[in-house]
């Protein structure tokens, strides 16, 4: 089963404005990755999160993390067309015995940013 | 730098063929791993390779099988394809070492007709 589920399915927004995804997951992590995917094509990576860290930026992008509600946030701002693609969140719980982790990926967020 | 590499970037085979799939990784990363998305879900863990070997598997059949070479590169090979094989297949590579970030490639989509 898959670890991580996006909030919500679909967002439409206008351009200019914010736009907020949230993943929950079941297990508890070393990390967590947000990808950016545009019309099925490949993933790309935006961010990691790893358990100790509560917040990140990235240009327009900030990733908030939070592990007793075993849930994250993706939010971008003053949203482009551009930023029209699905955004995943990845779960990786491997325990630090181990030097592989493998991702877990929820169905993703569609998100729709009009002109 | 190149990053993650994939070919061929589509392919329509036959129920019942078998095709192979490469991926090469980004410069410096050592561990393969390949993913199936299939319409509209996010993508599932297959297997991943280190060290020409496989570290770990998913809940695939052995109809899916893989292969490193010494230069990291990466091949995904599927037996007797199914129609529900038909998806994309993508490649991630990462650097050994606990809690690092995994880059992903184009992918190859595949449709099995």
């Amino acid at each position: 089963s898959q670890q991580g589920e996006e909030d919500p399915q679909a967002l439409s927004i206008q351009e200019g404005e914010n736009a907020t995804m949230n993943c929950s997951y079941k297990t508890s992590i070393n990390n967590l990755q947000w990808y950016r995917q545009n019309s099925g094509r490949g993933l790309v990576h935006l961010i990691l999160i790893r358990s100790n860290e509560r917040e990140k930026h990235s240009g327009r992008l900030r990733v908030t993390l939070d592990t007793s509600k075993k849930s994250s946030s993706l939010l971008i701002t003053a949203s482009r067309a551009a930023d029209t693609a699905s955004y995943f969140c990845a779960t990786d719980n491997s325990n630090r015995g181990s030097t592989l982790g493998r991702l877990y990926f929820g169905r993703g967020t569609q998100l729709t940013v009009w002109p | 730098d190149a990053g993650v590499t994939q070919s061929p970037t589509h392919l329509i085979k036959t129920r019942g063929q078998q095709v192979t799939l490469r991926c090469s990784p980004k410069s410096g990363h050592d561990t393969v791993s390949w993913y199936q998305q299939a319409l509209g879900q996010g993508p599932q863990f297959i297997f991943q390779y280190y060290e020409e070997e496989e570290r770990q598997r998913g809940n695939f059949p052995d109809r899916f099988s893989g292969h490193q070479f010494p230069n990291y590169s990466s091949e995904l090979n599927v037996n007797a394809l199914l129609l529900g094989d038909s998806a994309l297949y993508l490649c991630a590579s990462s650097s050994l070492g606990w809690n690092t970030e995994a880059f992903f490639g184009q992918g190859t989509r595949l449709t099995v007709v």
